[in-house]
């Protein structure tokens, strides 16, 4: 299968700082990128939707101006956690959707980042 | 939104028995998944059965798919201490809106 990295895949920072995670669909092309969030225990829950060039969709209840997601290209998608505080702590998964060739359509997901705000 | 709703939350099992996890949806859907994640780990993907599908087999893995109920099921046979993890359902939903929608997970934990 197809492989998506993330960068870091372990973060610790200060309250009030921002983090950026970077999410690479390593050998395939992705028109669309998800971030997830995961709190411990329990399950993923997606917070936005992007397609390169374009704007990212939120889910309700995800703050925009707090999660920003800037996907520039088809292989790169950044999640930007800004003035970040310690109930962002948690673990952000990426996932990329295959635009064409044999995977097309298909999802893929990073390792996941551990973010730990103190 | 949470989709799916498995049960049982949690499932402990000895090694060698079969595990059966369900999962239930709402709204209707293009297909279902299923993926196994261990602790703190990414997620890995099992197995996809289309809406369109009721059963599908791979090694020890069996998924069925009712439509009409709006729920899946999830069976590993002879299963294996190294087979304790989480394990979501999702559905996949939407044409231009595509959407992947977790459920909210069973935890296996397989006893050598």
């Amino acid at each position: 299968g197809a492989v998506v990295s993330q960068h870091p895949s372990r973060v610790i920072c200060k309250s009030g700082t921002s983090v950026k995670i970077e999410c690479r669909s390593l050998d395939f092309q992705a028109t669309t990128m998800f971030w997830y969030r995961q709190f411990p225990k329990q399950s993923l829950m997606l917070m936005a939707t992007s397609n390169e060039g374009s704007k990212a969709t939120y889910e309700q209840g995800v703050e925009k101006d707090k999660f920003l997601i800037n996907h520039a290209s088809l292989t790169l998608s950044t999640l930007t956690v800004t003035s970040a505080h310690p109930e962002d702590s948690s673990f952000y998964i990426c996932s990329a959707r295959a635009g064409q060739g044999g995977l097309y359509n298909e999802q893929f997901f990073g390792p996941g980042t551990r973010l730990t705000v103190l | 939104s949470q989709q799916g709703e498995e049960d049982p939350q949690a499932l402990s099992i000895q090694e060698g028995e079969n595990a059966t996890m369900n999962c239930s949806y709402k709204t209707s859907i293009n297909n279902l998944q299923w993926y196994r994640q261990n602790s703190g780990r990414g997620l890995v993907h099992l197995i996809l059965i289309r809406s369109n599908e009721r059963e599908k087999h791979s090694g020890r893995l069996r998924v069925t798919l009712d439509t009409s109920k709006k729920s899946s099921s999830l069976l590993i046979t002879a299963s294996r201490a190294a087979d304790t993890a989480s394990y979501f359902c999702a559905t996949e939903s939407g044409g231009s809106n595509y959407k992947l929608t977790f459920g909210k997970g069973t935890l296996l934990t397989v006893n050598p």
